[in-house]
């Protein structure tokens, strides 16, 4: 079983640069998410999505956007990376009306914005 | 808005000695409460979660969490932590009835000396 799948693994962009952080879940789950990780700051939620073509923000949606065009598939895009989005980021997935269910979680992006 | 609150960020323990981790959430409605480990270089995975029924949680690794109304908690414990138990743990709240966010903690970093 694959899971979520995220790729890239790592990824190091210059300022100004944009890129997309790409996720899909095999597991036929209506609930996505993007969180990134930092350093004494937990996993802050970033982006979700209850289904395909509806999303909506989390606690840190500046500068960051997404899309869901099939349940599958999660992807978030940087429009023009800042240093300040050096970030781990982890998405994740769920069933919809699960929310006593754990989400499980991708093995992260790491990226580096120069 | 929910949040929630670890209030050690770094515990070192010997082996052997016992374990407890706070976490707080604020938020007054049904809540769905979890632990997560992440191990070094891995992504979260889950330890335990309540969302009804006795308020005592045992999780995997003889991992146990008591959920004390209340009082808002969650604590972690466990009785004697092993040098394996060194990870970061997250305490995380949602609740479905304003909305599908799932909120974590700051985290707490443990290190178990040997």
């Amino acid at each position: 079983n694959a899971g979520v799948t995220q790729t890239p693994k790592f990824q190091v962009l210059k300022t100004g640069q944009s890129m997309t952080l790409q996720c899909a879940q095999d597991m036929n789950h209506e609930y996505m998410s993007w969180y990134r990780q930092d350093p004494g700051m937990g996993l802050r939620l970033i982006h979700y999505s209850v289904g395909a073509g509806i999303t909506d923000q989390g606690e840190v949606p500046n500068g960051y956007n997404v899309s869901r065009s099939t349940t599958e598939d999660f992807p978030l895009r940087l429009l023009s990376a800042a240093p300040s989005q050096t970030s781990v980021y982890f998405c994740a997935s769920r069933p919809l009306h699960a929310g006593n269910q754990p989400q499980h979680f991708g093995d992260g992006t790491r990226l580096s914005i120069l | 808005a929910q949040s929630v609150s670890q209030h050690n960020h770094h515990v070192i323990l010997s082996e052997a000695a016992s374990l407890e981790l706070g976490c707080n959430y604020s938020y007054g409605g049904t809540v769905n409460l979890f632990w997560y480990v992440q191990y070094p270089g891995q992504h979260l995975q889950l330890l335990l979660k309540y969302f009804s029924g006795d308020p005592l949680v045992k999780g995997i690794k003889g991992f146990e969490a008591e959920f004390i109304k209340s009082k808002f908690s969650f604590n972690l414990r466990k009785p004697s932590v092993q040098w394996s138990d060194t990870a970061e743990y997250f305490c995380a709240v949602n609740d479905e009835t304003g909305g599908f966010k799932t909120i974590f903690g700051a985290g707490t970093r443990l290190f178990v000396k040997a």
